[in-house]
């Protein structure tokens, strides 16, 4: 069964602080992996995608992926109390459906 | 680019009766549509995936005689819960793939969600 397994958190860290969020998948065939945002009560919000090994940068969110030990994560840098919510980590592969893990709580306190 | 909105964002309605709740992509065409379903303090689940033109495909587990999706332009998919029950209440978020011609396509769009709550 292809799963995407996440540590549930909560993950809490001080504001100013670098989060580091984890992630590992089962499927080798993955060939794409995404991190979702998803505030209470609220639908996920797609923070950052990648599809090749090593880091990926967008403002203070760096994706890191390593296919060889099916390992992906995010890294938030300033952290800030806007930032606490629930990050969703998912794979996807040959076909149209992505694979969600349960996500991490994060909890950035001020 | 790249929104994705539902409707109603929020029903209530009465055992028996039946739901139906409507997303759009507004700002691009989106060949492929998924529904989910989310439970409190749980993930995603995945029910169906719903492509323009043909039959949905369902996930194992998910009924769909009581689920049923119709994806009938590029813009708009719908879900309709039928004779629905205090136990389908949940949060039923959609989703779109990117446009086929866009870097975006691998990626998915969500709407913001329709909570469902069956009394």
């Amino acid at each position: 069964q292809k799963e995407v397994e996440q540590n549930s958190g909560p993950l809490s860290v001080p504001e100013g602080a670098i989060a580091s969020l984890n992630c590992t998948y089962s499927d080798r065939g993955s060939q794409s992996f995404f991190w979702y945002r998803q505030y209470s009560g609220k639908s996920p919000e797609l923070i950052m995608s990648i599809y090749s090994n090593g880091d990926k940068e967008d403002g203070r969110f760096t994706a890191q992926l390593n296919k060889a030990s099916q390992y992906v994560s995010l890294l938030i840098r300033d952290s800030q109390p806007s930032d606490s919510a629930t990050y969703l980590c998912a794979g996807g592969g040959a076909t149209n459906k992505l694979i969600f893990g349960t996500g991490t709580l994060l909890a950035v306190q001020p | 680019g790249a929104v994705v909105s539902q409707h109603p964002s929020r029903v209530i309605c009465k055992s028996g009766t039946s739901v139906k709740i409507e997303c759009r992509s507004l700002d691009f065409q989106a060949t492929t549509m998924f529904w989910y379903r989310q439970f409190p303090k749980q993930s995603l689940m995945l029910m169906a995936t719903s492509n323009e033109g043909s039959k949905a495909t369902y996930e194992q587990g998910v009924e769909k005689d009581k689920f049923l999706i119709n994806h009938a332009s590029l813009t708009l998919s719908t879900l309709t819960v039928t004779s629905a029950h205090p136990e389908d209440s949940s949060f039923y978020i959609c989703s779109a793939r990117g446009d086929y011609f866009s870097p975006t396509y691998n990626e998915q769009f969500f709407g913001p969600g329709t909570r469902l709550t069956v009394l």
